[in-house]
């Protein structure tokens, strides 16, 4: 069973803090992405990553970077957290030939 | 741009009825495309895709139905059932394994 775990559930920062939000895939995938879910606006794609240290970005990086260091580990990072950037925060792996398989989510609360 | 579009923000159907899902793309680059579905506070879950070199693929209770000339895909649910209540997400992948996701339906099934 895919499984893909994020670092935690629910998060609540400053404005102005920097945030990591890691994630964590067991399958070897390829392919890992960040979206965020906002009401309305369904998933937006922040940065995707299709190989070890290499990163595109989404629709919608800016405020954002991204970090892959090893291929299952995908690190979105708030250089200065803003509270447009309160959300839900959902990580993504996928072979290249399938479609992504979702960790639970983070629900960051920006103050 | 959205490049995926759900233009229905919600679906009620009585249960035993069909639920007729609709969502539009505009990129042509699209190659392959899938539904998922949402609960509150739970990452997506994949349900069903299709390949652009197909128009429809079944899988018990779900179809789906891709008309490449109108860059429109459909997902039918029959019969509906009330735990089919949730948030659908039509998704389409582009030529660099990036996934674009539309705004989601709310579909309530009604006993």
């Amino acid at each position: 069973d895919v499984k893909v775990t994020q670092s935690s559930r629910y998060l609540v920062k400053r404005t102005g803090e920097k945030v990591f939000l890691e994630c964590v895939q067991d399958m070897d995938h390829e392919n890992m992405f960040w979206y965020r879910q906002d009401p309305g606006l369904g998933l937006r794609l922040i940065y995707f990553s299709y190989d070890v240290k290499m990163k595109e970005k989404g629709d919608i990086p800016e405020g954002y970077s991204v970090s892959r260091e090893k291929k299952e580990r995908f690190s979105l990072i708030l250089e200065s957290a803003s509270t447009n950037q309160t959300s839900m925060y959902l990580c993504a792996s996928s072979l290249r030939s399938s479609g992504p398989y979702f960790g639970p989510g983070t629900r960051l609360t920006v103050t | 741009d959205q490049q995926v579009k759900q233009n229905s923000p919600s679906l009620s159907v009585q249960e035993g009825r069909i639920s007729i899902l609709n969502c539009d793309y505009t990129n042509s680059m699209f190659d392959y495309f899938l539904w998922y579905k949402k609960y509150p506070a739970e990452g997506p879950t994949f349900l069903i895709s299709i390949s652009s070199i197909k128009d429809k693929n079944e899988d018990g209770r779900f179809t789906v139905f891709l008309n490449k000339s109108a860059k429109h895909l459909s997902l039918h649910i029959v019969p509906s059932q009330p735990g089919d209540s949730a948030v659908y997400f039509c998704a389409a992948r582009g030529g660099n394994n990036d996934m674009r996701f539309g705004a989601g339906t709310r579909l309530t099934v009604k006993p």
